[in-house]
């Protein structure tokens, strides 16, 4: 099992604020993944990305790969409650298999 | 509803006791993912079916969990002889393609408290 670990843990910050959130490993993966879950219900995907260096923005959200494929951040711009829930980074090795989960970062943004 | 369902929501065990979770995917999914995430955690890999074959059963952490899939729709999460390390929220997921690295679509989940 290759691990990821995501820093911090937990955040708690004043609407309107900036945050990065990182996924780390030692290890290279294929492809890597950010969801985002909500109390009582299962993680929903929020990105993909594939290659070295990629850099993808969904609204306020900008998500980077690095360039050898072992880390990747999330960027979030003038946070709102509604971000508010645990964010999850899942990566899948060179050979395809299993896909590994770190371990969240919860996150929770006051109006 | 075409979403991933499961049921039941919440089931209380007493220690010992055997129980059996239930995943409904999305119809004409090929894919399906058992996972196990501890309060506070992500969510672990337990076992994965492509149709009815179950083709990785590495995550499964004892031979007391059995995972079952007959008509490659439906799936049945079984935990024999439950121990108080069991308890967990377990996340069932569909695909609609084979392998891991596509988008899996996550059921709601079974919170499962052992006493």
């Amino acid at each position: 099992t290759q691990l990821l670990e995501q820093s911090p843990q937990f955040l708690s910050i004043q609407e309107g604020e900036n945050l990065t959130v990182y996924c780390n490993s030692s290890s290279v993966f294929s492809s890597l993944q950010w969801y985002r879950q909500e109390p009582g219900e299962g993680p929903v995907l929020l990105v993909t990305v594939v290659t070295g260096g990629e850099v993808k923005k969904l609204k306020r959200l900008t998500f980077q790969f690095g360039d050898a494929r072992k880390d990747s951040s999330l960027h979030i711009t003038a946070a709102q409650p509604g971000d508010t829930g645990l964010y999850l980074c899942a990566g899948v090795d060179n050979a395809g298999n299993m896909l590994t989960f770190g371990g969240g970062t919860r996150l929770m943004v006051k109006p | 509803g075409a979403g991933v369902s499961q049921s039941p929501r919440y089931k209380v065990a007493k220690r010992g006791q055997d129980v059996a979770l239930r995943c409904d995917p999305i119809s004409g999914h090929v894919s399906l993912f058992w996972y196990q995430q501890a309060l506070g955690q992500g969510p672990e890999f337990l076992t994965y079916f492509q149709n009815e074959a179950q083709l990785d059963k590495s995550g499964l952490p004892s031979d007391r969990f059995f995972a079952e899939r007959p008509e490659g729709s439906v799936s049945t999460l079984k935990i024999q002889r439950t121990q108080q390390e069991d308890s967990a929220v377990y996340l069932c997921a569909s695909s609609g393609l084979p392998g891991y690295g596509n988008e899996q679509f996550f059921g709601p989940g079974t919170r499962l408290t052992v006493l």
